[in-house]
């Protein structure tokens, strides 16, 4: 089965640029989005076909996805961007990646 | 306001069930795909069930096959989600989701508030 990996992790200092990762087999050949989800509240989309932001989704939120990763950048990174995130990819069923803690210290 | 709000959780002994809804408002539910996601205690997201618009295509992940069943009222604008034979590793925060699929982009953009699933003795 198909698996997307994420580091479990990721600290940036407030003002700063937050890079999180999302890797799979070929995953460049696949659309990928991701999940803000912020703790005891429901998912939120803030990234979909790799590049894409929903109404509403801050500028400093963008995507890449090329070869074997995809990648969520944070600029500017505010102490509200604290949350987990999650990638997900479809390959004949819907797949997550483990997800990412991100700490704004 | 679009909205998808989940009902139906509860504390269910192991072997058991239990007939998780999720009821639409704000939009027309029968015009889209239909994701359950389940989140354990602290763990990560996890897909189980999609239903098609129509009713007509479903499909389960390998850990609830044969023991979830989804299905859907469009003209009550819901859904549900039979569980039966319930395990202990069920036990997590059930959401339903709305799927979009758009030229093999696949994402969910509205999210319930999840009802949750406990499966404990």
């Amino acid at each position: 089965s198909y698996e997307l990996t994420q580091p479990p992790s990721v600290s940036v200092s407030p003002g700063q640029t937050a890079y999180i990762t999302c890797s799979g087999d070929n995953l460049g050949d696949k659309y990928v989005c991701w999940y803000q989800q912020k703790p005891g509240l429901s998912p939120v989309l803030v990234m979909y076909q790799d590049r894409k932001r929903p109404s509403g989704i801050p500028e400093r939120f963008s995507g890449s996805n090329s070869g074997n990763t995809a990648t969520l950048t944070i600029s500017g990174t505010q102490s509200t961007d604290e949350a987990d995130y999650f990638c997900q990819a479809w390959d004949s069923i819907w797949v997550f990646g483990g997800g990412t803690k991100l700490t704004v210290l | 306001e679009v909205q998808l709000v989940e009902s139906g959780g509860g504390l269910v002994q192991p072997g058991g069930s239990l007939r998780l809804s999720c009821v639409a408002s704000g939009f027309t539910l029968s015009n889209y795909e239909v994701n359950w996601v389940r989140q354990a205690p602290g763990k990560g997201l996890d897909w189980v069930s999609y239903i098609s618009g129509s009713g007509s295509t479903v499909s389960y992940a390998d850990s609830v096959k044969g023991r979830f069943t989804i299905s859907r009222d469009n003209a009550k604008n819901s859904l549900s989600l039979q569980m039966n034979t319930l395990r202990a590793e069920d036990t997590a925060i059930y959401f339903c989701a709305r799927a979009q699929t758009v030229r093999a982009s696949y994402y969910m953009d509205v999210w319930g508030k999840g009802t949750t699933v406990t499966v404990s003795s």
